[in-house]
């Protein structure tokens, strides 16, 4: 079980948007802006897109945007593209001993 | 640009002992401000972090690895590695290395991953 909890999948049309939550406790995302997103198409490896809750490194488009209220972050990809089609996780710095905690990951699919 | 490579046997029998190394180039990790980490996937399934080094030595680690997990630094070769004991099946996943931000903890980088099979 993750320590970080984010629903199994999601899907969308073409050009909608779709929103992932990861939620946590006071450990983690409640206390700390410590909170990135992951994509990762099939057979490859993790791609940051999204750190500190809502920053994008170079590159990445501005369709991926990242927020959070309270103990809970939320990914956002607007205008879906066929691309965007693969898994995505959350992390969070946590005060507790095991220092980095994931989200078990959520599937999108683009219809 | 910051590439890192696992390398390590792709098989190992229950009981012994996992050994990776993943080699850093397009940074140095002398350079200090991000850790050096390890993190596994079973097949299709979610990420787990298992530990980090700085380049200094000082590590942290899953605790759900207990006292099994082992990482060290060669900042000389600009490599880092794992080692995991008594290893079972339910340490078949893939392997990736990658660069931590010192500061959130997020992974900007990683290497391509590398398969590990636990069997006899």
């Amino acid at each position: 079980q993750s320590a970080l909890t984010q629903p199994p999948s999601v899907s969308g049309s073409p050009g909608q948007s779709v929103t992932i939550a990861c939620t946590g406790t006071r450990n983690d995302i409640g206390s700390y802006s410590r909170v990135s997103w992951y994509q990762q198409p099939p057979g490859t490896a993790p791609k940051l897109i999204i750190y500190e809750v809502s920053n994008r490194p170079s590159g990445v488009p501005d369709r991926f945007s990242g927020s959070k209220s309270g103990s809970t972050a939320s990914l956002t990809i607007s205008g879906l593209q066929a691309e965007d089609e693969g898994d995505y996780f959350c992390s969070s710095f946590t005060s507790t001993t095991t220092d980095i905690v994931f989200g078990g990951g959520t599937k999108l699919t683009v219809l | 640009q910051v590439q890192l490579q696992e390398s390590g046997p792709g098989l190992v029998k229950p009981s012994q002992t996992l050994s990776l190394t993943c080699t850093v180039s397009g940074v140095s990790i002398s350079s200090g401000g991000s850790y050096w980490s390890w993190v596994r996937q079973h097949p299709g399934k979610g990420l787990e972090w298992i530990g980090y080094i700085y380049y200094s030595g000082i590590t942290s680690y899953n605790p759900s690895f207990k006292s099994r997990v082992f990482i060290s630094v060669d900042t000389s070769k600009n490599q880092f590695s794992l080692r995991l004991t008594s290893v079972t099946a339910a340490d078949t996943a893939i392997y990736y290395c990658a660069k931590v931000s010192g500061y959130d903890r997020h992974f900007d980088y990683w290497g391509q991953g590398t398969l590990i099979t636990v069997s006899s």
